[in-house]
């Protein structure tokens, strides 16, 4: 089982509607999640963090974390054309190496 | 905000030459990281250290070493290039809070032919 799992996508949006990203993690005592976003040819961005079981809020965009669940998502509002880039999801292993394990990323596509 | 700057955004480079490739972040950040980037294989971590003179092994560090001896500078060398290192390099840096993110610089894109 891959430590950080996303769908590679891509996932086609309507601009105006939710996009919804979603992503799994194998190891239990995980701590701090991550979500960047990187556009084609350009380095990664970190958009949101979350560390605690719920909702976050900024901007647009939603992180949510079920930690029983193993299971983070980015909910972006109102998707725009320059939202479209590939979504990272990261984790991590605060108790363990301390290291931050990256899943491979959803292409998020929004159609104009 | 942190800055991440690699010195180069592209390098071409012959097979056999040693490469270098530097990092340096202005938020005196303890944790500086190197990782490649290849389609379908993600992020994958070379090397990093914790702090000066400090350096750790990743996930594929063959072919690799690391230099770290100011703070702020984390260089990457490519002993003897191959074709197979071909790959966008990004480096990154963190602050030593655990739950911190990382700051990545604007990577290089190297190419050996």
């Amino acid at each position: 089982q891959k430590e950080v799992e996303q769908n590679s996508g891509p996932l086609s949006v309507p601009e105006g509607a939710i996009a919804s990203l979603n992503c799994t993690y194998s190891d239990r005592v995980s701590q701090s999640f991550f979500w960047y976003r990187q556009y084609s040819g350009k380095s990664p961005e970190l958009i949101m963090s979350i560390y605690s079981n719920g909702d976050k809020e900024d901007g647009r965009f939603t992180a949510q974390l079920n930690k029983a669940s193993q299971y983070v998502s980015l909910l972006i509002r109102d998707s725009q054309p320059s939202d479209s880039a590939t979504y990272l999801c990261a984790v991590n292993r605060v108790n363990r190496d301390d290291k931050i394990i990256f899943g491979k990323g959803t292409r998020l596509h929004i159609l104009p | 905000d942190v800055k991440v700057t690699q010195s180069s955004r592209y390098l071409v480079k012959r097979t056999g030459e040693k490469v270098f490739l530097e990092c340096v972040q202005d938020m005196d950040h303890e944790n500086m990281f190197w990782y490649r980037q290849d389609p379908g294989l993600g992020l994958r971590l070379i090397y990093f250290s914790y702090d000066v003179k400090m350096k750790e092994k990743g996930d594929i560090p063959e072919g690799y070493s690391v230099s770290r001896e100011k703070k702020e500078r984390f260089s990457l060398i490519l002993e003897s290039a191959s074709t197979n290192q071909t790959s966008m390099y990004l480096c990154a840096s963190r602050a030593g809070q655990a739950h911190y993110g990382y700051t990545f610089g604007s990577g290089t894109r190297l190419t050996v032919v």
